[in-house]
């Protein structure tokens, strides 16, 4: 069974930093493109960014809104992924979900429960 | 960056009738890379269509997906209770991939 858990969300200052985690399992993550998707309350959903596999060059592409801010990084011995977002503002509250089409491609196959991450004073 | 238009915003419909949602991108999108997903409320975002046309894995097959280019439809020919939902359109055939604003079906 494919899994997917994010952690890490949480309270935020505006201009703070936080690093979310998304441990996957149940596939073959190190070949496997990975994203980042959010989705403000009561909003629609935002790509924030994806990172492709290592035979891929591991290249990432980020959304306008977040590039310069925040990075994706993969540690494939764990199967993690990971999103650090710095430079926090309150347009980044959101839920943050970790998806993957679990292949060489850029649709959402599966999507984690995500996290809650709050940027306010 | 491809911007995602979705018509209409809202659809009211009733069990058994056919729905028809459009996407329509500011530029042709690279090989049909265009999905469709769908959400509940409450619940996280499912794959319906990916490749424009392809249906992902459990689907039922009332869900179709054409369309190529700038414009892109999905369909869903006999609305099921479990159906009403928001739907999202979303292109990855870019560097920076992009969602639709989504359309919601209501029931009538």
């Amino acid at each position: 069974e494919v899994q997917l858990v994010e952690s890490g969300g949480g309270l935020v200052k505006p201009g703070g930093s936080l690093r979310l985690s998304c441990a996957a399992s149940g596939f073959t993550f190190s070949n496997a493109w990975m994203s980042w998707v959010r989705q403000a309350p009561g909003k629609g959903l935002e790509w924030v960014g994806c990172i492709k596999t290592k035979t891929d060059d591991g290249t990432t592409e980020y959304a306008a809104p977040v590039k310069g801010r925040f990075t994706i990084s993969r540690d494939d011995s764990k199967t993690t992924l990971y999103l650090q977002m710095n430079s926090l503002n309150t347009e980044d509250t959101a839920v943050y979900y970790c998806t993957t089409s679990r292949v060489h491609a850029g649709y959402f196959q599966n999507w984690g429960q995500g996290t809650l991450v709050t940027v306010s004073s | 960056e491809i911007v995602l238009t979705q018509s209409p915003g809202t659809l009211s419909l009733s069990p058994g009738e056919r729905a028809t949602l459009s996407c329509r991108a500011s530029q042709s999108v690279s090989s049909s890379y265009l999905a469709w997903y769908q959400q509940k409320p409450g619940q996280v975002p499912r794959l319906l269509i990916y490749g424009a046309f392809s249906r992902a894995t459990g689907i039922p097959d009332r869900f179709s997906g054409s369309g190529s280019g700038t414009d892109f439809t999905l369909t869903i020919s006999r609305l099921e209770p479990e159906d009403f939902a928001v739907y999202y359109c979303h292109q990855y055939g870019s560097s920076s991939w992009t969602f639709g604003q989504g359309t919601k079906v209501e029931i009538k």
